[in-house]
């Protein structure tokens, strides 16, 4: 298995254009997980998704983000308009079972600097 | 809801020393606990986990944990700290109850050859 898979690596964008991130989980993993990592707020976890739902978003910092998930395959996450205050690395992450006795599988991450 | 606490920020070693990084965590029935490592310019890498059984776990590079239930602890070790072990450590609690890991705010190591 390839892994988690997210794209771009490195984004780079300016204030008030949309950004859209990219994750394809580990094939066969339930839950989806949206992280973003900065040297001030450290890994914060924004919204996650069991079988393409989201369960829990209370992480998504105001309403400028969006994440969805229209297959087990395939999940996106938005940011309309972008700040340079959302510049961070945005890890997507997945696992198996509920209670992520395996570990979860991060993927290698998207570094969006906003200018 | 469970949280985890680092206590160490920074820990700076040299080659060869010896490494106990702190992590304990509030959540008073079961829970699973992991050690993640990102080294620079990297993702979260699995170093170890707990989740059942002997509760000193070993895990890669030479590392191992030690969960002592009394204490909410779960504290990273290794012997002998290399360069390569370079890296910010991630202690990471998840729980029967639910499904999701809650992270530590990690601690930083530079080992200095």
């Amino acid at each position: 298995d390839a892994g988690v898979i997210q794209s771009p690596r490195h984004e780079v964008t300016e204030m008030g254009q949309e950004v859209t991130l990219r994750c394809k989980p580990i094939s066969g993993h339930d839950y989806l997980f949206w992280y973003r990592q900065t040297m001030m707020r450290g890994l914060e976890l924004l919204i996650y998704f069991n079988n393409n739902v989201p369960i829990d978003d209370s992480g998504m910092p105001e309403d400028r983000f969006s994440a969805k998930m229209p297959n087990a395959s395939f999940s996106t996450l938005k940011i309309q308009p972008s700040e340079p205050r959302d510049s961070a690395v945005y890890f997507c992450a997945s696992t198996l079972d509920a209670f992520g006795s395996y570990g979860y599988t991060f993927g290698s991450g998207t570094r969006l600097t906003v200018v | 809801a469970q949280s985890v606490s680092q206590h160490n920020h920074h820990v700076i070693l040299s080659e060869a020393a010896s490494l106990e990084l702190g992590c304990n965590y509030s959540y008073g029935g079961t829970v699973n606990l992991f050690w993640y490592v990102q080294y620079p310019g990297q993702h979260l890498q699995l170093l170890l986990k707990y989740f059942s059984g002997d509760p000193l776990v070993k895990g890669i590079k030479g590392f191992e944990a030690e969960f002592i239930k009394s204490k909410f602890s779960f504290n990273l070790r290794k012997p002998s700290v290399q360069w390569s072990d370079t890296a910010e450590y991630f202690c990471a609690v998840s729980t029967n109850a639910g499904n999701m890991l809650t992270f530590g705010g990690g601690t930083r190591l530079m080992v200095k050859p």
